[in-house]
Parts: C-alpha cells; structure tokens; sequence
C-alpha cells in the first residue's frame, strides 16, 4: 500500500518568507511525527499528534514553528519568519495507535534558506 | 529522559569482512531499541527492532543485533558486508506510542 508522503520534496526559500511542509500519513495511522534532520543537530523531534489528543509539542524549537492536522490525517508544519538555521530536511513519520512503536518515515522535504 | 550514543560516527570496512556498529542507550523505563538505515539521498528504513523476548533480533538484509540490559546497550552486526551497505545507521529509543530519540548516526563505508 501507499506509505508516507510529503510534499514538496524540495523547497528553496528566502530568509524571512514563511514555508508550509506537508505530511500525508499511512491511511489509518493515528500517530504522527514531525523530526529534523540537519548536518549539525542530526536527527531531531518535533511534534507528536495523537488521535484527538493534545500534540505534543515539546521539540519545536522555537514559536516560529507549528504544526497542525486536520481530520486526524494530513498534517501541516508551518515555519514562519525562515532563519537560515532552518535548513534542514523536513521528514514525517506515522504509526498505528495500538503499534506506537513502528514508525514508518517519508522520503522527507529538504529546505533550504538562503 | 532517554538518550542514545552512537560510539562511532565513521566506520570504514572492506567488503565480505564483519562489521559492528555500536550503541549505548540510557533510560529510566523500559523502552524499544531500533536501526534504521537511511542510503544516500533516500528516507529512513527500518532495520529491526527490539520489543521483548529475546535478547538477538533479526533484521532485513543480513543484519542483528542483540539486545544488551546490563550493559546498556543494542550493537548492530553483520557477519559479511556488500558495497550495497554502504550507507547511514541510526540507532534510536522509544518509549510506547512516544517519539523516536536518535543517535547522532554512524557512516558505515564499505570498499572492495
């Protein structure tokens, strides 16, 4: 079946500018993750969302980032304000409620700010 | 808090020798142990998983790793490695239904 996806695959913008990354999650997975991936920070958590529960939010790192789903599927991060330090790649991860611990990943969206 | 150390952040090896990648974890609770692998300009990809039961975990294309509480920790081998293994490893933790804490990764290079 279909896995993750993300949209776009790439994305170049200016400093400043706002950026909006999209996630379309496995059909039927309740969890879904936001992390980021960057040369100095390796591998980093963002957000969580589960179900109708509260996101987790702990991991953004700055309130210039957001994240919001809709329907308990597709899931929106929002940068605002994009810092060069932003350049990263972007991925998603969504996994079935009751095997929280099986995290299936996107291909990711790599951003870059100049 | 949970935490991983990767040990080493390159690794180069010849092909068909072994390899082992090596990886500490801490936590307070019980947790899940994972490898992913990510190959050059490709997402991430599960390697295998340790949940429970037994302590050696088999995953895809040749690879296990063996589940280690006293010692903390959850290496990853392979008794004879292909060109095609060239690629990232990431060691991670996670709590049930929390998200992944990942080790900084480590550069597996193999070289005929």
């Amino acid at each position: 079946g279909a896995g993750v996806s993300q949209s776009p695959s790439n994305k170049v913008t200016e400093k400043g500018k706002d950026v909006e990354l999209r996630c379309d999650p496995i059909s039927g997975h309740t969890a879904l993750y936001w992390y980021r991936q960057s040369l100095g920070q390796g591998l980093e958590f963002l957000i969580y969302f589960q179900g109708n529960s509260a996101p987790d939010k702990s991991g953004l790192p700055s309130d210039r980032f957001s994240a919001e789903r809709t329907g308990g599927s597709v899931s929106t991060l929002t940068i605002q304000r994009t810092q060069q330090e932003d350049s990263a790649v972007y991925l998603c991860a969504s996994s079935l409620e009751r095997r929280g611990y099986e995290q299936y990943f996107g291909p990711g969206t790599r951003l870059t700010v100049t | 808090a949970q935490s991983v150390t990767q040990l080493d952040s390159q690794v180069p090896v010849f092909e068909e020798a072994p390899v082992e990648l090596r990886c500490n974890y801490s936590s307070s609770v019980s947790v899940y142990l994972f490898w992913y692998v990510q190959y050059p300009n490709q997402g991430l990809q599960l390697l295998l998983k340790y949940l429970s039961g037994s302590t050696l975990v088999k995953g895809i294309n040749g690879f296990e790793a063996e589940f280690n509480k006293s010692q903390t920790s959850f290496h990853l081998r392979k008794p004879s490695v292909h060109i095609s293994d060239t690629a990232e490893y990431f060691c991670a933790v996670s709590g049930w239904g929390t998200a992944l804490i990942f080790g900084k990764g480590t550069t597996l290079s193999v070289s005929s």
